[in-house]
């Protein structure tokens, strides 16, 4: 079967770090997406990792373990306005993106 | 650039009744996806088309539906409406779904409600 794993809730304060965790088991892998969604709005991208390793992009970074089927999304410098839901999604087979139900997280001051 | 644009944003229905989503993908973008999206299973796919041919299918039953044009625009159809098909149904497009790294664009989405 096909399953992504991602804790439902966080939360954290502001200025601090966190790291989203996401597993996963499908059959075929393309690479691994991260998309923040806020509130009401539709899902916008932020890392793409197909190879292992740490892909870094500004107070964002994101981490994939092929082998054990494993990403994280790492925050730093947290900020109010990344308050929202992040997902994580895994490209399949058939090209087919498979998304988790995704990580709420508030940031408080 | 105008970005990925999804009409009615907001829908009421009743049991029983049909709906008509549609879907204006990027200019440029041939792939178009389609998800649904309720509080408890977040994301889940519907269905892709790629210059006017379903690619891929999610899990869903026969009573959704969907189609591309010509001009890459999506519809999706929703016949015999449930209470259990609220939702927000997002569109999302793309340039190549056949390369590995392949953005996709969501839309706004049309809240769905089902009476």
């Amino acid at each position: 079967g096909q399953n992504i794993d991602q804790p439902t809730e966080m939360t954290a304060t502001e200025g601090a770090i966190v790291q989203i965790n996401c597993t996963y088991q499908t059959s075929g892998f393309n690479g691994l997406f991260w998309y923040q969604q806020h509130a009401g709005e539709a899902p916008t991208f932020l890392s793409y990792n197909v190879l292992d390793g740490l892909e870094e992009k500004g107070r964002f970074s994101s981490f994939l373990s092929r082998s054990k089927g494993y990403s994280y999304l790492l925050l730093k410098e947290l900020q109010m306005k990344d308050s929202a839901s992040y997902l994580c999604a895994v490209k399949g087979g058939y090209n087919k993106l498979i998304f988790g139900a995704g990580t709420r997280l508030a940031v408080h001051p | 650039k105008a970005g990925v644009t999804q009409t009615p944003r907001y829908l009421i229905k009743t049991r029983g009744q049909q709906v008509t989503l549609s879907c204006s993908p990027i200019s440029g973008h041939r792939s178009v996806s389609w998800y649904q999206q309720t509080p408890g299973q977040g994301l889940q796919f519907l269905f892709e088309y790629f210059s006017e041919t379903q690619r891929n299918k999610g899990n869903f039953p026969g009573r959704f539906s969907g189609r591309q044009f010509s001009n890459s625009r999506s519809e999706m159809n929703v016949s015999t409406l449930e209470l259990g098909d609220s939702a927000l149904y997002l569109c999302a497009s793309s340039l190549d779904p056949g390369a590995a790294y392949n953005e996709q664009f969501f839309g706004p989405g049309t809240r769905l409600t089902v009476l």
